[in-house]
């Protein structure tokens, strides 16, 4: 089985801060996303990367970063987190052309 | 720009009822569809998925979707829902090649109760 894991289920962080979401799968799967979960919006793309130290923005990118410096990890940096960046954030892997498999999510609350 | 809507936000239902949830993708071409289920306090998880072939897929725990390519439609379905089916169902679309990165795009989602 694919193994997804996330760094924390539950996260509280004051505005301002500097905040990183961690992601590690065991698959060795070349693509690895960020999405934000929102009621009533789904999922929305954050950032993707296809592979080490390359990434593409995805459909709302401002006020966050990546990082990959390994094919298993995949980093996602709040430069300065704001209120409006409380959610549920959730990491998928896959290969070019099979199913994305999810992690268990971080929720964030930023106070 | 590539779009996935699902019709409904939210479903109650009775045990033993039908269950239809609607999907519709923006436009044509090749693409590939999946259904993913979100039940409380757990993983999103895959339900079933159409990449080619029959159009008439089935996925675990009952249920199936349906694939009409002339409708852009992917709609879900399972003849007779139980309590434990109580989740949040994501539809979501691949347009292939997408840089061959495998890209979704998610619909809003429909929370689904299912009453006793």
């Amino acid at each position: 089985d694919v193994k997804v894991t996330q760094s924390s289920r539950y996260l509280v962080k004051r505005t301002g801060e500097k905040v990183f979401l961690e992601c590690v799968q065991d698959m060795d799967h070349e693509n690895m996303f960020w999405y934000r979960q929102d009621p009533g919006l789904g999922l929305r793309l954050i950032y993707f990367s296809y592979d080490v130290k390359m990434k593409e923005k995805g459909d709302i990118p401002e006020g966050y970063s990546v990082s990959r410096e390994k094919k298993e990890r995949f980093s996602l940096i709040l430069e300065s987190a704001s209120t409006n960046q409380t959610s549920m954030y959730l990491c998928a892997t896959t290969t070019s052309t099979d199913t994305q498999y999810f992690g268990p999510g971080t929720r964030l609350t930023v106070l | 720009a590539q779009s996935v809507s699902q019709h409904n936000h939210h479903v109650i239902l009775s045990e033993a009822a039908s269950l239809e949830l609607g999907c519709n993708y923006s436009y044509g071409g090749t693409v590939n569809l999946f259904w993913y289920v979100q039940y409380p306090g757990q993983h999103l998880q895959l339900l079933l998925k159409y990449f080619s072939g029959d159009p008439l897929v089935k996925g675990i725990k009952g249920f199936e979707a349906e694939f009409i390519k002339s409708k852009f439609s992917f709609n879900l379905r399972k003849p007779s829902v139980q309590w434990s089916d109580t989740a949040e169902y994501f539809c979501a679309v691949n347009w292939p090649p997408s840089g061959g990165y495998n890209k979704l795009i998610f619909g809003a989602g429909t929370r689904l109760a299912v009453h006793p």
